[in-house]
């Protein structure tokens, strides 16, 4: 079954802990997005990957950190950095450049 | 000036209603262009790229204009399940030598009976 998993789907944070949010993909696509979405708001890109062992800084990325050993694998660490990091967190997956991306099921986090 | 712009509505129309969104990008320079759809407290689904000729899927129908940095989506013969956010996204370099997607903030559709 072939798409893109996201957990927990719903996780709860205390202040002053680091969270790691899930995404695996296998549509073998190379590249792989992390947004942040809040109430009444656009998608702002968090973090992005366009090749295993290599990602880049996106617009927000301040108090978030990401790894990508796996090409089917790209995990959000939200960390006690980030001040307010209650919202919605989507991953996304691509062939990269400028051509469309494809989202998974997404993570809403709360901090307590 | 946002990067991507639209009308966050609400619009509401009735069942079989014509409705069309428009939506502006700010960087001359954006490669690709999309209309996304949104569910509530669900993830962003692809609807349809937008081609410089004018690109229809059914019901729906995409416009390009360069020029004027505008795009737009029709949807004829409104239903019921096509409530939802409507999301014009616009890819281009954001200065690195990767392609980004940008966001407008969405327009809201309700369909009523």
């Amino acid at each position: 079954d072939g798409g893109i998993t996201q957990s927990p789907k719903y996780l709860f944070r205390k202040e002053g802990q680091n969270v790691t949010l899930s995404c695996e993909q296998n549509l073998n696509h190379d590249a792989m997005y992390w947004y942040r979405q809040d109430p009444g708001q656009g998608l702002r890109l968090i973090y992005y990957s366009q090749i295993v062992n290599d990602f880049q800084k996106g617009d927000i990325a301040e108090g978030y950190s990401v790894s990508r050993e796996k090409k089917e694998s790209f995990p959000l660490t939200v960390t006690s950095a980030q001040k307010n990091p209650t919202a919605f967190y989507h991953c996304a997956t691509g062939t990269g450049g400028y051509r469309e991306q494809f989202f998974g099921p997404g993570t809403r986090l709360t901090v307590l | 000036r946002k990067e991507v712009e639209q009308d966050p509505g609400p619009f509401n129309v009735p069942e079989g209603a014509t409705v069309a969104f428009n939506c502006t990008y700010s960087n001359s320079a954006s490669q690709s262009f999309f209309w996304y759809r949104q569910d509530c407290r669900k993830e962003p689904k692809l609807l349809m790229s937008v081609y410089s000729s004018g690109n229809e899927d059914g019901r729906f129908t995409a416009q390009l204009n360069r020029a004027s940095q505008y795009i737009s989506l029709l949807i004829r013969d409104s239903k019921l399940s096509d409530s939802a956010t409507y999301l014009c996204v616009v890819s281009w370099s954001g200065g690195t030598s990767y392609g980004k997607l940008t966001f407008g903030q969405g327009t809201i559709l309700t369909v009523h009976p």
